[in-house]
């Protein structure tokens, strides 16, 4: 079954931290993965990894992808309140997106 | 243009009532795609269409989900008769092609509607 994991599901940490997220996925002929931020309305997207090992990169963010140990991360460098957000991440296979269940990110004062 | 435009954004009905929803998608955009998002499952494709016909409608829960899309502006979906445990955020999303797009996707999902069903 074509599944999408997302670690971990909740984090809080403080304003300046460093944060690293997980995804990991399982998608019969995988093409691309996907980042998206979703506040209080529609994912907004960040991402979108299609080769292995090249770091994309936005201001404080970036993500980079490894096709061989299918997963993927986020990292979100001097964090601010603004990025309390659910993250998603979306595997596609030239079908369909397979999203995970996303990681609700708090980011304290 | 204004993007996807769903409507209603905030539904509460009664169990058992019939609810509609309704999507209108970015002009020229052949693909169009309905999600449902909960807590606890996440963001699942229900159903997706091209040029207007359904094309994959597996993650369809129950006959009582059904979608439309009569013409090109304009998609339904419908649950008939709704349960409390269809409570969730429904997303439209439309695009040029079924794959992904590396725009910006405020452009590409929908505000959503939040469908509370007691």
């Amino acid at each position: 079954e074509d599944k999408v994991v997302q670690s971990p599901l909740s984090l809080v940490v403080h304003e300046g931290d460093t944060v690293t997220l997980n995804c990991s996925y399982e998608v019969t002929n995988f093409r691309s993965l996907l980042w998206y931020k979703q506040e209080k309305k529609a994912p907004t997207f960040l991402f979108m990894l299609t080769s292995s090992g090249i770091e994309k990169k936005s201001g404080r963010l970036s993500s980079i992808l490894d096709k061989k140990e299918l997963f993927s991360i986020l990292n979100i460098t001097a964090t601010q309140t603004g990025d309390s957000a659910i993250y998603l991440c979306a595997a596609y296979n030239f079908n369909k997106f397979y999203f995970g269940s996303g990681t609700k990110l708090n980011v304290k004062p | 243009d204004a993007g996807v435009i769903q409507s209603p954004r905030h539904e509460v009905t009664e169990m058992g009532q019939e609810v509609t929803l309704r999507c209108k998608p970015i002009s020229g955009h052949d693909y169009l795609f309905w999600y449902r998002q909960t807590m606890m499952r996440g963001l699942e494709l229900l159903i997706y269409f091209n040029n207007n016909v359904p094309i994959d409608d597996s993650g369809m829960p129950e006959d009582r989900f059904s979608a439309k899309m009569p013409n090109a502006s304009f998609s339904t979906l419908k649950i008939q008769p709704s349960e409390p445990r269809d409570s969730a955020v429904y997303f439209c999303a439309s695009s040029p092609q079924p794959g992904p797009i590396e725009v910006n996707t405020e452009a590409f999902f929908g505000q959503g509607t939040r469908l509370t069903v007691v």
